[in-house]
């Protein structure tokens, strides 16, 4: 079974342009997350969707980010446009429906190495 | 969601059992204490997840006294691949389920 993928692996842009990141959950995971690590801080919570309803984006830090789940499938963030305080690791994860006993179990990808010049 | 308090570091030696503990003094009761593991240039995780009392998997053993306040991480006989940064987090069992990640332990295994 594949994993959470995440595309690109790493990106570099300039200040004020826009970047968009892709997570493609595991096959029948109607939890999908957002998560990102700034530098020499913690790893933060942004947003979470269930198929393509977002059910908490208290994360999100603004408005310059803009998240989306076409279809319950596949996810993109969006950062636009990109301020330097934006760099960091945006990692993505997904989660089958909690149907059964309450499990944190969440399947996380390699991450996105956003660096913002 | 109840703070938690681990080592910042901890050095082991290759076969030797490692446990690493964790204080969440303010912990609910409805909240479940869950484990991550993460590798460098990797996502988290998930290694272990329990209630109260002992839970055991393939991978590690998770102890909670009766009072919850604390739980510990124990992975039998060590290898070095399993140098990377522990998590412990807590969680009260909501519909969100979203993570809360505090600073981890660094567990470094020596040959």
């Amino acid at each position: 079974e594949a994993g959470v993928t995440q595309f690109p692996s790493h990106s570099v842009i300039e200040k004020g342009q826009t970047v968009t990141l892709r997570c493609d959950p595991i096959s029948g995971h109607d939890n999908l997350y957002w998560y990102r690590r700034v530098m020499g801080k913690e790893i933060k919570f942004l947003l979470h969707f269930v198929k393509e309803s977002k059910q908490d984006e208290s994360g999100m830090p603004n408005n310059r980010f803009l998240a989306e789940r076409t279809g319950g499938t596949y996810s993109t963030l969006k950062v636009q446009p990109a301020e330097l305080e934006d760099s960091g690791v945006y990692f993505c994860a997904s989660s089958q429906d909690g149907t059964g006993p309450v499990s944190y179990e969440q399947y996380f990808g390699p991450g996105t190495r956003l660096t913002v010049t | 969601l109840a703070k938690t308090t681990q080592p910042i570091s901890m050095d082991s030696y290759e076969g030797q059992e490692v446990n690493i503990t964790c204080s969440h003094n303010n912990i609910a009761t409805n909240d479940y204490i869950t484990w991550y593991q993460q590798f460098p240039s990797q996502g988290p995780r998930f290694i272990i997840q329990g209630y109260k009392t002992k839970v055991t998997n393939e991978v590690a053993s998770l102890f909670i006294p009766a009072d919850r306040k604390s739980s510990t991480l124990s992975l039998p006989r060590v290898s070095l691949s399993d140098t990377a940064v522990y998590y412990c987090l807590v969680g009260d069992g909501g519909s969100a389920r979203q993570l809360t990640f505090g600073s981890g332990t660094q567990l470094t295994v020596l040959p």
